[in-house]
């Protein structure tokens, strides 16, 4: 049964860099059936998804964030992260991380979430 | 604003069948499988259908899904009071084959 264990700070000064981890178990992050993501929820709005990594390295990053979203593996670890830089007030959300079905488009598992607050 | 739209709320009795649409165009659902995901506040989001109509197990067969040219329908019947939650449907647009494009949510309300 593959699980997903998001770690990382709640707390994000503006300007700094939103850093989270997830840690996969039950199952390779080398695996070609998933791509691995990462979703967020602002206060009051919807669901937005932010990128995916395939286990190859190849990225895939929402236009609207892609110029500050950076999103990695690590093997060694079983782990894929997320960076987004220059944050404001506006990147406050809670993030999930989360495995996009490489054929369907499903996200079938979801990390438990992070709520991350921008503030000084 | 989403590209995929759904009506912001929809309400019914508990025991009675509600349905929320998902419309979108031909470079997202009209050529690609639509999930649909439940969502409550503060949890991770719950995937409820896949691959258009496909129920992963635990989902119970109150949840339906279907799909027709581009708009996406989740029926959910017997309705009870646990499923009053946000409902997301969601897929992907051609011009990014490995992303992932979701409605702007229904919230159900069970009367």
């Amino acid at each position: 049964q593959l699980q997903l264990q998001q770690s990382g700070p709640g707390l994000v000064k503006p300007s700094e860099t939103l850093s989270l981890t997830c840690t996969v178990s039950g199952d390779s992050i080398n695996s070609n059936s998933y791509y691995w993501g990462w979703v967020r929820q602002a206060p009051g709005k919807g669901l937005e998804w932010i990128g995916s990594i395939f286990y190859s390295g190849s990225t895939y990053y929402n236009p609207s964030l892609k110029s500050r979203v950076s999103i990695s593996v690590d093997t060694s670890k079983n782990q894929f992260s997320l960076k987004l830089s220059s944050v404001t007030a506006a990147d406050a959300a809670l993030y999930f991380c989360a495995t996009r079905g490489y054929l369907t488009g499903r996200l079938a598992h979801w990390g438990q979430g992070t709520l991350v607050t921008v503030s000084s | 604003q989403s590209v995929l739209t759904q009506p912001p709320s929809v309400s019914a009795a508990p025991g009675q069948k509600v349905t929320i649409s998902c419309s979108g165009t031909s470079s997202n659902i009209g050529n690609n499988y639509v999930s649909w995901y439940q969502h409550l506040p503060g949890t991770a989001p719950k995937l409820l259908i896949y691959d258009n109509n496909m129920r992963p197990s635990g989902i119970p067969d109150r949840f339906s899904g279907s799909k027709s040219g581009t708009s996406a329908t989740l029926g959910i019947a017997g309705l009870q009071t646990g499923d009053e939650a946000d409902y997301y449907c969601g897929t992907w647009d051609n011009s990014l084959s490995a992303g992932v494009i979701f409605g702007g949510g229904t919230k159900l309300t069970v009367l």
